[in-house]
């Protein structure tokens, strides 16, 4: 059963504009949400992070939006850089331990 | 501080066979999950362990099945392999016994190819 869903596996954005990735879920269980970015031949590295009990969460040009009504979350990126390029994932955590993921969204930053 | 590593890196194996895959932790973590990740799928849980206990478990068959060690080394095994079981395996590490607070830490993988 998919969890966390993200319902766009790819996004195309213009170098220096701004990169929406967004995911939604289904278990109101979930209390902590984090995002991946993957490079091809890599493993998932961890890119920023959000509690539950906030609703947002900066960290230089990655800010993550959470809105717990909507069960959604999103990440934005300004601004998008070519490098940015690659596969993020969405991951939602519940009993400490369990960590689901979401399909993934292709990003490509174009020049 | 070495990473997460995964062996071997890439597997070519025929259906029915069996397959082991192994995960060395980060030094120090002792929590180690498992995921599977397929196109259109994305990253799937398979199961996370603990102290030498599977403490969580996804919705994959009993042909998944993995153990930890006292020294936190992982193993992963299938059996009777599909053509379906084709993937990417990860493995990732974490040092808390859970993974709020702290963000695991993924190996590069095993790409494993069934025919």
């Amino acid at each position: 059963d998919q969890q966390v869903k993200q319902n766009s596996p790819s996004l195309s954005v213009q170098e220096g504009r701004i990169s929406i990735l967004n995911c939604d879920y289904t278990n109101s269980m979930f209390d902590y949400f984090l995002w991946y970015k993957k490079y091809p031949a890599e493993g998932p590295t961890f890119l920023i992070s959000i509690s539950s009990i906030k609703d947002k969460n900066e960290d230089g040009r990655f800010t993550v939006f959470l809105n717990k009504s909507a069960k959604h979350l999103s990440l934005h990126i300004v601004p998008s850089q070519p490098g940015d390029s690659a596969v993020y994932f969405c991951a939602a955590v519940y009993n400490n331990n369990d960590m689901r993921f979401g399909a993934g969204t292709r990003l490509t930053v174009k020049p | 501080k070495a990473g997460v590593t995964q062996t071997p890196r890439y597997l070519i194996k025929t259906r029915g066979q069996q397959v082991t895959l192994s995960c060395s932790p980060i030094s120090g973590h002792r929590s180690v999950s498992w995921y599977q990740q397929t196109p259109g799928q994305g990253l799937q849980f398979l199961f996370e362990y603990f102290s030498e206990t599977q403490r969580n478990k996804g919705n994959f068959p009993g042909r998944f099945s993995g153990r930890q060690f006292s020294n936190s080394r992982s193993e992963m095994n299938v059996s009777t392999l599909e053509l379906g079981d084709s993937a990417l395996y990860l493995c990732a590490s974490s040092l808390y016994k859970g993974l709020v607070d702290t963000e695991a830490f993924f190996g590069q993988g095993t790409r494993l190819t069934v025919v």
